[in-house]
């Protein structure tokens, strides 16, 4: 079974604070994604990878950046940390020409 | 852009009831559309999915339709039971696009026994 690993499950940061979500699979995807969860929202795509030092804005990339430096890697990073992006983050990966994803168990981050 | 709208966004049936969620879509090339159950404290996991060339499949108590035509489709959960109870999200997506999925925005399903 894939596995996508995120490493905290629970994080609370100060607002201004630069904050690094990390994700980590172990099925060799070629695509890597963030997503964050607010409620009534559904999934909100961050940014995406297809590969190794790739990166593509999605629907809601201000405030965030990504690094994949590794094939198994995907760090989030929230520059600036502010109180509105107190949310749940979703980290999944695919294989190439895949369209199922498999998900992490989720990061919750709380900004005070 | 995609755009996946689902309804209801909370649904509580009796147990041993069905249960149906019904999303729509808007671009007219997606051509799959997984359906995936979030438990409390876990991240979402695939149950079912269908793709554009096929207009319903089963897998024991679940099914999805698809009408292409009317850009919608659904999920039905046949015999409910305790364990059904979960967010249930619905999406698209399209290889042209990169295979991003677009989410709807959850239906949180209770069943009471």
């Amino acid at each position: 079974d894939v596995k996508v690993t995120q490493s905290s499950r629970y994080l609370v940061k100060r607002t201004g604070e630069k904050v690094f979500l990390e994700c980590v699979q172990d099925m060799d995807h070629e695509n890597m994604f963030w997503y964050r969860q607010d409620p009534g929202l559904g999934l909100r795509l961050i940014y995406f990878s297809y590969d190794v030092k790739m990166k593509e804005k999605g629907d809601i990339p201000e405030g965030y950046s990504v690094s994949r430096e590794k094939k198994e890697r995907f760090s989030l990073i929230l520059e600036s940390a502010s109180t509105n992006q107190t949310s749940m983050y979703l980290c999944a990966s695919s294989p190439q020409g895949g369209q199922g994803y498999t998900f992490g168990s989720g990061t919750r981050l709380t900004v005070v | 852009g995609e755009n996946v709208e689902q309804h209801p966004s909370t649904l509580s049936v009796q147990e041993g009831d069905s249960a149906v969620i019904k999303c729509t879509y808007s671009d007219s090339a997606s051509n799959y559309f997984p359906w995936y159950k979030q438990e409390l404290g876990k991240g979402p996991q695939l149950i079912i999915d269908i793709r554009s060339n096929v207009g319903e499949k089963k897998d024991q108590r679940i099914a999805v339709t698809l009408n292409k035509t009317a850009k919608h489709f659904s999920l039905h959960i046949t015999e409910t039971q305790p364990e059904d109870s979960a967010v249930y999200f619905c999406a698209a997506s399209y290889k042209a696009a990169g295979n991003k999925l677009t989410f709807g925005g959850g239906t949180r399903v209770l069943v009471k026994p």
